[in-house]
């Protein structure tokens, strides 16, 4: 069965600075999603990012990037010149392609934002 | 931007008594989902529904729980006779295809049994 596992419950940063919250997970499936959500006190959850698993290049958006290492089944997200809105939980997870459609999530990051 | 759009944001509800939870999802999506979150806990996967009928379900999801699309605009997650550890978060997730590369959350309903 795929797993997911974050190691760091929480973590802090200095506003404007760089994060880097990691994810690791277990598969034998050689095509997969992997996400990031983010869950702000309304609890919410919201897309950060997302990456297909085929694909070699680390997807970007804005202030946010991946460093995907398919071999090394790792899947970190980097949060760039950080922000007080940039505080949450955020959930690394993953979706098979082919077979079981659910989506599965790792424990979870605190991330506090210091001004 | 479309939405997934879910009812109550906050229901309250006794110990025994039976509660449903409403969803809206987007209206050209085909696939249906419920995850829950206990509090401080991860997401976890409730069931599927595709084809009014449930494509799969995890371990939790037991016979107090059902699911149904009653009118072809809502998706509904009843539980029977709710116990307190019920209480968590519930999402609906709608998308137009399995296993799809973009899944849209609702933003949650709340559920606090007493």
């Amino acid at each position: 069965a795929q797993t997911v596992t974050q190691s760091q419950p929480e973590m802090s940063v200095q506003e404007a600075e760089t994060v880097t919250l990691s994810c690791t997970y277990d598969t034998s499936e050689s095509d997969y999603y992997l996400f990031w959500y983010k869950q702000p006190p309304s609890r919410q959850m919201i897309l950060v990012i997302r990456q297909e698993a085929y694909k070699q290049q680390n997807a970007t958006e804005n202030r946010f990037s991946v460093n995907f290492q398919k071999a090394a089944k790792s899947f970190s997200l980097k949060i760039s010149d950080s922000q007080l809105g940039d505080a949450a939980m955020y959930f690394c997870a993953y979706r098979s392609t082919s077979r079981d459609d659910k989506i599965i999530f790792g424990k979870g990051t605190r991330l506090h934002i210091l001004p | 931007e479309p939405e997934v759009t879910q009812t109550p944001s906050h229901q309250v509800t006794q110990m025994g008594q039976e509660v449903i939870l409403r969803c809206v999802p987007i209206s050209n999506h085909l696939y249906f989902y419920w995850y829950r979150q206990i509090l401080g806990q991860k997401v976890e996967f409730l069931v599927s529904f595709y084809n009014n009928e449930i494509s799969e379900k995890s371990e939790i999801f037991d016979d107090q729980f059902s699911v149904e699309r009653p009118d072809g605009s809502n998706f509904t997650l009843k539980i029977r006779s709710t116990k307190l550890e019920d209480s968590a978060m519930y999402f609906c997730a709608s998308q137009n295809l399995p296993r799809a590369f973009l899944a849209f959350f609702g933003q949650g309903t709340r559920l606090t049994v007493v």
